[in-house]
């Protein structure tokens, strides 16, 4: 069973700021079946990228996915009020799901 | 344009069960796949299982095999999850959410992203 384990954390940044969340896989991700999901309090999770790379209808593009193997990257370009959250990464493509721990992306 | 709708929240005590529902609208029901996955309070998102409705076949988590029993009505474009022995532990918020690419190949099943969710059912086990 592959093993999802994201750091940081949690990440202090300022709106306008470039966000990097990283994603290390315990074992290769087969045909890059990786996906992101942004959840803000209260709410549930939305889907923003899946495939490793490719953007689910309606994301900005200030998001992206790249990555592959074993290690996966979510940017964020440019901070918005909007997208401090938490991020999860998913790995799919097996009879079961497996999500990394999270990351916190709170205003500094 | 799909969406799920969810059962309200339940208040359990341990030992019992729960059953929690997701009916979905728009959309072809049979066409995708819909997974299970909570949140403890103040954690992180745990996938419990799935169920394409056009095979009838659900999977599971091992942590939760034995316990939880997900199934679906195709008349009703309804899916149900259903969990027992509670305990306090399992005091969460459930989700149901759209899984559209997931397929069976040869017997085996296989999900993927979830693009579509439920609002959550807070589920409380508490004596």
């Amino acid at each position: 069973e592959i093993v999802l384990t994201q750091s940081p954390g949690t990440l202090s940044l300022s709106p306008g700021e470039r966000a990097t969340l990283s994603c290390r896989a315990s074992q290769s991700v087969s045909s890059s079946y990786l996906a992101w999901y942004q959840q803000k309090p209260g709410q549930a999770p939305r889907l923003l990228i899946y495939g490793a790379s490719s953007r689910a209808t309606g994301i900005p593009d200030r998001f992206s996915g790249s990555g592959s193997g074993t290690d996966f990257t979510l940017t964020i370009s440019r901070l918005e009020p909007e997208d401090f959250a938490v991020y999860y990464c998913q790995q799919y493509g097996s009879s079961h799901g497996a999500f990394g721990q999270g990351t916190k992306v709170e205003i500094k | 344009q799909v969406q799920l709708v969810q059962s309200g929240a339940e208040v359990k005590k341990p030992g019992s069960s729960v059953k929690v529902s997701c009916k979905a609208s728009g959309g072809t029901f049979s066409s995708y796949a819909i997974s299970w996955v909570r949140q403890a309070p103040g954690q992180g998102l745990e996938w419990m299982g799935g169920i394409i409705p056009i095979f009838g076949t659900a999977n599971y988590a091992q942590k939760f095999q034995g316990r939880v029993t997900i199934t679906a009505d195709e008349s009703t474009s309804t899916a149900y999850m259903e969990l027992s022995s509670l305990r306090s532990e399992d005091t969460a918020v459930y989700y149901c959410a759209r899984d559209p690419a997931a397929e069976a190949v040869a017997g085996n099943y296989y999900y993927y992203y979830m693009d579509v969710w439920g609002k959550g059912t807070t589920v409380t086990v508490s004596s």
